[in-house]
């Protein structure tokens, strides 16, 4: 009954390798997030989907592509794993996108450990 | 630009009061919410008030707002050590976003 999943947890990969992150809630909610936590715990945004459209795209470079097959998914498709993407990669959805009432709702998290 | 501003740490003995602090920018910020991140776990929102409140209280939190000093506080009550972790002030940003502040880790002292 989790509300925002995401998979894997933990993602150990050498760099170059492309992978991906899956993420799903089953809160009916219209919109969906990435986020990125560097090492210092600061909380950057990557991509906002609302019903399957584009809404946010912060400046991230063009080996990150979402994918939003439906608007309870929203998939992390990374090309050529650099160092630097090392991290915790968060996903979240809410349910409205001007009022935010209820703040978003946060999966648990996938470490992303390049090497 | 809008931007979101608070300490990296607060210490504090068990069984004290702690509070944490924010600053914001955006005066026209509708939401402002507290959201709490336990050690490898995802963030979790505490609470939030609307802009027209002064004060929310939940139990053992209390949220004050000045909106004249853009400054929001969490005030939690006779502090436990299950209350240690990284607590994230955001405010309703432009373009249907929280803006984040940096996070402020809560130290348990016994």
């Amino acid at each position: 009954d989790t509300a925002v999943s995401q998979t894997p947890k933990y993602l150990v990969t050498q760099m170059g390798n492309d992978k991906s992150i899956k993420c799903e809630q089953n809160l009916g909610h219209d919109t969906m997030y990435w986020y990125k936590q560097d090492s210092k715990k600061f909380l950057k945004i990557m991509f906002s989907y609302n019903n399957k459209e584009l809404i946010i795209n912060e400046t991230v470079p063009n080996r990150f592509s979402p994918k939003s097959p439906d608007k309870a998914h929203l998939n992390l498709h990374i090309n050529s794993l650099e160092l630097g993407d090392s991290a915790v990669y968060f996903c979240a959805s809410s349910q409205e996108v001007t009022g935010l009432r209820r703040g978003y709702t946060f999966g648990s998290g996938t470490r992303l450990t390049v090497v | 630009g809008e931007d979101v501003e608070q300490s990296l740490f607060l210490s504090v003995r068990e069984g004290d009061s702690s509070v944490i602090n924010c600053t914001y920018t955006d005066s026209s910020s509708t939401y402002l919410y507290w959201y709490k991140q336990e050690p490898g776990a995802g963030l979790q929102l505490l609470t939030y008030i609307f802009s027209n409140m002064d004060m929310k209280q939940d139990q053992r939190l209390t949220v004050l707002l000045n909106k004249k000093d853009k400054h929001l506080s969490l005030r939690i009550a006779d502090t436990q050590t299950g209350d240690s972790a990284i607590y994230f002030c955001a405010e309703k940003g432009s373009n249907y976003q929280l803006i984040w502040g940096a996070g402020t880790k809560l130290i348990i002292k016994p």
